[in-house]
């Protein structure tokens, strides 16, 4: 079955970096576009980054652009998001999410909590 | 990229029917037909409801149904049960400059009383 686990998590401060990781199984990682999507403790979902199967295309929410950077290895099966200057309105549960065409996200992980504070 | 626009909360009685609307923009909701919705339980992560406004994946039970008019997506649980009570989510695919971008909603959270 379709798994996906994220993890590097933590408390980072203010300005600092971050690089979390999400390991997928149970499906065709190579072939499938991927995002993260995060949300703020007691708040909505925002949509954060996408990026397409052969790694070479992406795009951002305006929010993270410039400072976030999603990769992905598909030897390892897995995706990765890189976060620097960190803010305090990072703070967040990260998920990454399988995408399924047509902004469909069919499985997510169990999400990854990052905590921006000095 | 504004968030589309949800009621905060909805609610009904058991066996009721609720719709949560999903208001969006001739950008993302009234241009292309990529809506979908999520249901998400406190302290899990969402779960695939409808995609493509109103295509129901297996396993999800016809309760759940989706349409939209112009800027605006509608998702309706008939028959409501206890076990509907959750936070729901929509969310459109849009394009700006040429950008592969999503967008959620507000989020609306369903009381069954």
């Amino acid at each position: 079955q379709v798994q996906l686990v994220e993890s590097g998590g933590g408390v980072v401060p203010p300005g600092g970096s971050l690089r979390l990781s999400c390991a997928a199984s149970g499906f065709t990682f190579s072939r499938s576009y991927m995002h993260w999507v995060r949300q703020t403790p007691g708040k909505g979902l925002e949509w954060v980054a996408i990026i397409w199967s052969d790694g070479g295309t992406d795009f951002y929410a305006d929010s993270v652009k410039g400072r976030f950077t999603i990769s992905r290895d598909n030897s390892e099966n897995t995706l990765h998001l890189q976060m620097n200057s960190l803010r305090g309105e990072d703070t967040a549960v990260y998920y990454c999410a399988k995408d399924a065409q047509h902004a469909t996200f069919d499985y997510w992980g169990q999400g990854v909590m990052v905590t921006v504070s000095s | 990229q504004s968030a589309l626009t949800q009621p905060p909360s909805a609610s009904g009685s058991p066996g009721q029917s609720v719709t949560i609307s999903c208001t969006g923009t001739s950008g993302d909701i009234g241009r292309y037909n990529y809506v979908s919705w999520y249901q998400q339980h406190a302290g899990k992560a969402p779960k695939l409801l409808i995609h493509d406004v109103s295509k129901r994946p297996s396993g999800v039970p016809d309760r759940f149904s989706g349409s939209k008019s112009a800027n605006t997506a509608s998702l309706t649980v008939s028959g409501l049960q206890a076990e509907d009570e959750a936070d729901y989510y929509c969310c459109s695919y849009t394009s700006i400059g040429g950008a592969d971008l999503r967008v959620f909603g507000t989020g609306t959270k369903v009381t069954v009383l």
